[in-house]
């Protein structure tokens, strides 16, 4: 099993900081998707990045594909009450597209 | 399109009894995952279906465990002798089988083993 891993477990902020949250693997991914999840909800996509080096924008999500396709960061600017959840990294399988997890980061924005 | 839905969102049993979820998928999509998600951690495989017919099951997913999709719509995944370690959130996910189509998820249900 490719095992993803995301760091840090567990961030609390105070509204308007940055903040970077990391992907990890040991292995190269044709691809890699980012999801953000809600308490009592199910994780909703928020970008995919496929190609090495790349950098996709989400208004203040900005999320950056490791030139070696093995890692993956999302930087958050001025962080806002509204961006607390876990967010989860997946590696979508080649062909049954099954998702593989990372272990989450649970982030805290503290108005 | 009112999205993935999933019934009950809540569940409480007793250790030994059996359980039954239902997800009904995005109606034009074809393929249907289940997952599940302990607390603390990401979500984990457990089986997917394309129409039909169940394509591949995770060793997660012990003799106690079955789902289904009898019609190629709506799945259910049913538990039986739950144990505690069955605690957990259980998500299903709905997608087009076509290569990068992104997987939409259902609200999940929470199983608690008492």
């Amino acid at each position: 099993t490719q095992l993803l891993e995301q760091s840090p477990q567990f961030l609390s902020i105070q509204e308007g900081e940055n903040l970077t949250v990391y992907c990890n693997s040991s292995s190269v991914f044709s691809s890699l998707q980012w999801y953000r999840q809600e308490p009592g909800e199910g994780p909703v996509l928020l970008v995919t990045v496929v190609t090495g080096g790349e950098v996709k924008k989400l208004k203040r999500l900005t999320f950056q594909f490791g030139d070696a396709r093995k890692d993956s960061s999302l930087h958050i600017t001025a962080a806002q009450p509204g961006d607390t959840g876990l967010y989860l990294c997946a590696k979508p399988n080649f062909g049954n597209e099954k998702l593989t997890f990372g272990t989450g980061t649970r982030l805290t924005i503290i108005p | 399109d009112t999205g993935v839905s999933q019934d009950p969102r809540h569940k409480i049993t007793k250790r030994g009894q059996n359980v039954t979820f239902r997800c009904d998928p995005i109606s034009e999509h074809n393929r249907l995952y289940w997952y599940r998600q302990t607390l603390g951690q990401g979500p984990e495989f457990l089986t997917y279906f394309q129409n039909e017919a169940q394509l591949e099951k995770s060793r997660l997913l012990s003799d106690r465990f079955s789902a289904e999709r009898p019609k190629g719509s709506f799945s259910t995944l049913e538990i039986q002798r739950t144990e505690q370690g069955d605690s957990a959130m259980y998500l299903c996910a709905s997608s087009l089988a076509l290569r990068g189509r992104e997987q939409y998820f259902g609200p999940g249900t929470r199983l608690t083993v008492t």
